[in-house]
């Protein structure tokens, strides 16, 4: 089974609109951890917004907010008030194993988001 | 200050022949990944290094592929007899890796190799 599922290749939305990018994860470690990084076409990664399975709270980094629901093991990004240079690919990550354990990330397939003016 | 950095940032090559990629982390940090981006894919695993050492190299595809950190900063990735296959974007990233927070991993902008 895939660790780290990102069922939507591609979306398309309006400039100014909300969206949520999707990712559901996999793993029978209750410790474990999920990110969410940007890539835009220069290639370059660039860390949004992390989430600990022990968090309570929702993380929120800005405009970026992570909805955690653990029972269902979904980790979706919502970006608030959407930019031009919003228009990336964005990767779901998952680390395994508690903080300062196991280090290396699991990465999704990506959804490319394109805003449109 | 200065982010990730990688050399070189393209590099053709003929299959057969040897690669090494280079990695320079953040000042700092004392962990260090390596990453595999075949086009239209997530970022792959290879290697991690805690210090000088390899702590988990499980993601490397097989002995043709090398990775070194001799005194803990730089890495060099190294690939010998090169096969059209290995043609990807390789990804260098750093973290600080304290006990507490979320240990984000800082990704460098990555080498383009191509193996004609």
């Amino acid at each position: 089974a895939q660790k780290i599922t990102q069922t939507q290749p591609g979306m398309f939305v309006q400039e100014k609109e909300a969206v949520t990018l999707d990712c559901t994860y996999d793993t029978s470690d209750q410790s474990y951890g999920l990110f969410w990084y940007k890539q835009p076409s220069s290639g370059e990664m660039i860390f949004l917004i992390y989430q600990g399975s022990y968090d309570e709270q929702n993380a929120t980094e800005g405009r970026y907010s992570l909805n955690f629901q653990k029972a269902r093991k979904s980790a979706n990004l919502v970006i608030s008030a959407s930019q031009l240079g919003d228009s990336a690919m964005y990767f779901c990550a998952m680390r395994e194993g508690p903080n300062f354990g196991n280090e290396k990330l699991t990465f999704g397939t990506g959804t490319r988001l394109t805003i449109i003016p | 200050g200065a982010g990730v950095s990688q050399t070189p940032s393209n590099k053709v090559t003929e299959k057969g022949k040897y690669v090494e990629l280079r990695c320079d982390p953040i000042s700092g940090h004392t962990a260090l990944y390596w990453y595999r981006q075949s086009l239209g894919q997530g970022p792959e695993f290879l290697i991690y290094f805690q210090g000088t050492g390899a702590a988990d190299d499980s993601g490397l595809p097989n002995d043709r592929f090398f990775a070194v950190r001799p005194e803990g900063s730089v890495s060099t990735l190294k690939i010998q007899r090169t096969e059209r296959g290995d043609s990807a974007v390789y990804l260098c990233a750093s973290s600080l890796r304290d006990r507490g927070g979320a240990n984000e991993q800082f990704f460098g902008p990555g080498t383009r190799l191509t193996v004609l």
